[in-house]
Parts: structure tokens; C-alpha cells; sequence
């Protein structure tokens, strides 16, 4: 099992430039969740996904949306790029959203110029 | 405002010292987790508690509800120890998580 998997794992972007972040797993999980991580302030939750078809807003939501294509995979999008969303993007997922271990990608670590 | 603090910030041992960090948090929770981030930036989940105590190996995490305040201890630490600790909530309104912003801890052979 691959566990939960990030692409790409780096990306520079210019000011206003779109991208999308994927993320997979294949633990049959029913929670994902999108963090991004910046120096001094710790995780930051910024859209999750309780169960397939369902998502809402996190801690720090503006700047983004996110897709929860299906059970296996939740896509966050940047619509148009900032610099203050330079950042560490981590995604995760567990078998429900309360009580159980999160699961974490590798992270993609984003620079927007 | 920090939902979640950790102390202390930062900490070095020797190998083979008894390590505690700890972590207190202000709002009220159905789950903390402990969680360790390796220095190449992986995140790996140690512990989810939600009362009394919890021991893996060489670790010990602990929680007290009433007091908000959560401990994770090492006992007889290792170099391969050297990580940053993260101490996360799960608020019980809202579906909130909140993290500390990390203990790194250093262990020296």
C-alpha cells in the first residue's frame, strides 16, 4: 500500500497562475484533509472532507477549493496564485473525521513568486 | 491566539535522558494527537488519545481532560529521537483541528 500519495512534490508558481494540488489513498479512508504548514505558526487546516461528497471549510479556507473526486482522491486548486500561499502543503486522510489517526502524504512544498 | 501551546520550543538531551514535552490547549476537544515530523518533513501520527494514557515502545503520552493539558514522554531517548513533536486538538464544535507549533527536540549521542 502506497498509503497516502502528493503530486507534484514541488512547484514554483508566478503571482496569479492557477495550479491544483492531487492527493490519493488507497487505506479506503472516509476523511481527507488539506493542511499547509509555514514557518512559526505550525499546521493549518485549510478544507476537509468528511466523507465522499461532502467538504467544508477549515481555518484558513480563502484562496482555495478543493474537490473530493471520490473516496480515493481530494484535489485542492488555487485559482490564482499569491504569494502568502507560498507554503508546505500537506495532505491526509483517516477512517473517520473524529477519534481516529491521520494519515499524511509527503507534502508538497509550493513557492509562488 | 493559539489554541494549542507546546513547551518548551525547543530542547536537547543527552542519550538516554527521560524527555517530556508538553502541550496545553484552551478550547474543548474530542481527541489530541501527538504527531512527529522527521527533518526531511514527513509527519507520522504517534498517539491519538481522548482520556488517561496511552504507551508505545518507548513513548508515553498522557492527558488530562480537566486541566487541558497533554504530556508525551520519552523514556531512555536516542539521536534517531531528533524530530519536531507537534501536539494537535480536535475541537468538539465545529470540526476544528488546531496544532501547536512544534517542540524540536535534539538528542546528542
Amino acid at each position: 500500500n502506497a498509503g497516502v500519495t502528493q503530486t507534484p512534490k514541488f512547484q514554483v508558481l508566478k503571482t496569479g497562475q492557477s495550479m491544483t494540488l492531487q492527493c490519493a489513498q488507497d487505506m479506503n479512508h472516509n476523511s481527507m484533509y488539506w493542511y499547509r504548514q509555514d514557518p512559526g505558526m505550525g499546521l493549518r487546516l485549510i478544507y476537509y472532507s468528511a466523507s465522499e461528497g461532502t467538504t467544508d471549510k477549515g481555518e484558513v479556507p480563502n484562496g482555495y477549493n478543493v474537490s473530493r473526486l471520490n473516496k480515493r482522491e481530494f484535489s485542492l486548486r488555487l485559482e490564482s496564485a499569491a504569494p502568502s500561499q507560498t507554503s508546505v502543503y500537506f495532505c491526509a486522510s483517516s477512517e473517520a473525521l473524529v477519534g481516529d489517526t491521520q494519515y499524511f502524504g509527503p507534502g508538497t512544498r509550493l513557492t509562488v513568486l | 491566539k493559539n489554541e494549542v501551546e507546546q513547551s518548551p520550543q525547543n530542547l536537547t538531551a543527552q542519550e538516554g535522558e527521560f524527555i517530556t514535552i508538553n502541550c496545553s490547549y484552551s478550547v474543548g476537544i474530542s481527541a489530541l494527537h501527538w504527531l512527529q515530523q522527521h527533518p526531511g518533513g514527513g509527519i507520522v501520527s504517534l498517539f491519538m488519545l481522548s482520556s488517561g494514557k496511552k504507551k508505545h515502545g518507548r513513548l508515553i503520552a498522557t492527558i488530562n481532560i480537566q486541566e487541558k493539558h497533554s504530556s508525551l514522554h520519552i523514556t531512555a531517548s536516542h539521536p534517531r529521537d531528533s524530530a519536531v513533536y507537534i501536539c494537535a486538538v480536535k475541537a468538539n464544535t465545529g470540526n476544528q483541528f488546531y496544532f501547536g507549533t512544534g517542540t524540536s527536540l535534539t538528542v546528542i549521542p
